[in-house]
Formats: C-alpha cells, sequence, structure tokens
C-alpha cells in the first residue's frame, strides 16, 4: 500500500533554533518526492521538489534531503522565524495510470515557533 | 502570474441551497484537480480534468458534480450537501497531467449548515 508517514505530529520549538522533520514513504513506482507548508486554512505551497537521483535541495532556509534506498526524507528548517509556524507535507508522486501521477500526501507535521 | 486563484474564500450554505465553487489560472496549465482537505487531515483527491476531460474521479457522490468550461477554469457545483461535507476546497493545476509540480490555490473554507 502507497503510503508517507512524517514524524513528529506537531513541534514546538523557540525562534531563532532549528529544526528537522522527517518523512518516510513507501510509494511504488515513485516519481518525486515535494515538502508543502500550509498556513491553516490556505492552500498547500511548495517549498523544494526532489527526483530520485537528487539527494539535497534548498530554498532559502529549507533544505530538504532525500535517500531514495532506505526511502526516507528530511525538511531541515535553520533559523526559525515565527512565520515559519504552518503544517510541513511531504508529498509523494506515484506513477499512476493514464499518464497521471498521484500525489500522496502525508499527514504533516505541524510546527509552532514561539518567540 | 503563477497563481490558482479559488472564489469565494468562505461559503456556508444550507443543506438545500446550490451553490458552485471556481477556480481560475492563466498559467497555460493543461490540468487541473479538485481537493478536499479536512482539519488536520492532508488533502483528499476528488477530480483531475486533462485538457478540460474529466479523467479521474475517486468516486465522489453525484452532489458534487465538476465543471471544466476551459482550460483556464475549473468549477465544482455543489447541491444537497451535509453537514460532513464541511471542509477545505483546494483547487490546484499542472502544466500536463504527467507533470508532477502541481500549484495550490488558497482554497474555499465550507460549511454546510
Amino acid at each position: 500500500k502507497n503510503q508517507v508517514e512524517q514524524s513528529p505530529q506537531s513541534l514546538i520549538i523557540l525562534e531563532g533554533k532549528n529544526c528537522t522533520l522527517q518523512c518516510n514513504y513507501t510509494v511504488s513506482p515513485f516519481s518525486n518526492l515535494r515538502w508543502y507548508k500550509q498556513d491553516t486554512g490556505r492552500g498547500p505551497v511548495s517549498l523544494t521538489i526532489m527526483t530520485f537521483s537528487e539527494n539535497t535541495k534548498s530554498n532559502g532556509r529549507y533544505t530538504a534531503t532525500l535517500d531514495a534506498d532506505t526511502k526516507q526524507s528530511s525538511l531541515h528548517i535553520t533559523a526559525s522565524q515565527l512565520s515559519d509556524s504552518a503544517s510541513y507535507i511531504c508529498v509523494v508522486s506515484c506513477e499512476f495510470s493514464g499518464g497521471y501521477n498521484k500525489l500522496i500526501f502525508g499527514a504533516g507535521t505541524r510546527l509552532a515557533v514561539h518567540p | 502570474d503563477t497563481e490558482v486563484t479559488q472564489t469565494p474564500k468562505h461559503l456556508v450554505m444550507g443543506m438545500t441551497n446550490k451553490k458552485s465553487l471556481k477556480c481560475e489560472q492563466h498559467m497555460g496549465h493543461r490540468a487541473m484537480y479538485w481537493y478536499k482537505q479536512k482539519a488536520k487531515k492532508p488533502p483528499e483527491l476528488m477530480f483531475v480534468y486533462s485538457y478540460e476531460k474529466l479523467s479521474i474521479n475517486e468516486s465522489v457522490p453525484s452532489r458534487f458534480s465538476p465543471e471544466c468550461p476551459n482550460s483556464s477554469l475549473l468549477n465544482l457545483h455543489l447541491h444537497a450537501l451535509q453537514p460532513e461535507d464541511s471542509a477545505l476546497y483546494l483547487c490546484a493545476s499542472s502544466p500536463k497531467p504527467g507533470e508532477t509540480e502541481a500549484f495550490f490555490g488558497q482554497g474555499t473554507r465550507l460549511t454546510v449548515v
């Protein structure tokens, strides 16, 4: 069964600190993996997208890693800001029939950054 | 323009009402999607339109009726909804059906009373 599991479910950190969010997946056939940031009541916004051959990708203070062998990914946030408070969703794309790639969503990690 | 625009942002409707959600993108994307998201849950795929034709219906009840009038617009017509249909409805688009970079709209917060 195609699944994406994220940990922790929720996380509280102080402003300025770093944190790392985890994503494990069992999706086949794998197409790519992306991290989205979703503010409460808003649509997800893409942070990074990685294919099978990419190990690391950065977007400002966000750095994502991918280990395709162990089927694990992480999202590292450096020097956190209050505006980083949001849900972070790991999404794995699975090749589907008819030329369509189905997105398998993780349940997300709810991050709260406190002053 | 790299946005997917959804209207309205909020909608409250009775169980006997008929309403429509609208989604618009001007990025030339040829695949558009409707997702439903309940609180603290990931989005669930409802429909996929590929080149203005419905290609995937994830067993969605008929009280939800999608429509794609042209390549830039996607509607979701609502009729006889139930309170449990209350959720955030997200529209997304991607360049082609096989492309995996999906751009999401801000969503419509629907409350059925």
